[in-house]
């Protein structure tokens, strides 16, 4: 079975540090990754996606792909109390199936 | 801009009856649709997805069935509620026809079956 794996934490970071979310898959041919922000009582919101090995930046966001490990992870840096949610990772083998991890609550602490 | 609704937000249903759940998206033509169920500190479960008017993929067997009567209306529906099918439900959206695209969720039903 396919899967998604994330560690469910709670993740704890201070304010202004940087947040480390990791997150790895079961089947070597995904091609696509995405990373969702959900906050309490809302739905899934779309911060990124990742299509090809290495580095992606937007703003404060760093998504990271290493197909070969088959880990992606995502860099939150100057955490604000604001990013405190729960981050979902999505992984796409092409078809019309996402998968979802489970998710990792982040708490910034002001 | 693309826009998708759903309604109603939230719901209390007792066991045994109906249910239907509408999702509607705006500013887009011909999108992938997808019904996910969500329960309590759990992940999304895809239950189904539509490449097209009347084309329904059902991913999981259970008492839900979905429609596409129209291009950007994607209903979910039950004829007996289960307590089981208590969850937030979320309609989502994506571009094209072919898949691995990203993917745009609706605020979501929260159903409460009692």
């Amino acid at each position: 079975q396919k899967e998604v794996e994330q560690n469910s934490g709670p993740l704890s970071v201070p304010e202004g540090a940087i947040a480390s979310l990791n997150c790895t898959y079961s089947d070597r041919g995904s091609q696509s990754f995405f990373w969702y922000r959900q906050y309490s009582g809302k739905s899934p919101e779309l911060i990124m996606s990742i299509y090809s090995n290495g580095d992606k930046e937007d703003g404060r966001f760093t998504a990271q792909l290493n197909k070969a490990s088959q880990y992606v992870s995502l860099l939150i840096r100057d955490s604000q109390p604001s990013d405190s949610a729960t981050y979902l990772c999505a992984v796409s083998t092409g078809g019309f199936k996402t998968i979802f991890g489970a998710g990792t609550r982040l708490f910034v602490k002001a | 801009s693309q826009t998708i609704h759903q309604w109603p937000a939230t719901l209390v249903q007792p066991v045994g009856s109906p249910l239907s759940l509408e999702c509607t998206v705006e500013g887009t033509s011909n999108p992938n649709l997808y019904w996910y169920r969500q329960a309590a500190g759990r992940g999304l479960q895809l239950l189904f997805y539509s490449v097209g008017i009347g084309q329904i993929s059902s991913e999981v067997p259970q008492n839900l069935s979905a429609s596409r009567p129209q291009d950007r209306q994607f209903i979910l529906s039950s004829k007996k509620l289960l307590l089981s099918d208590s969850g937030f439900y979320l309609c989502a959206w994506s571009e094209g026809t072919s898949g691995g695209r990203e993917q745009f969720f609706g605020p979501g039903t929260r159903l409460t079956v009692l």
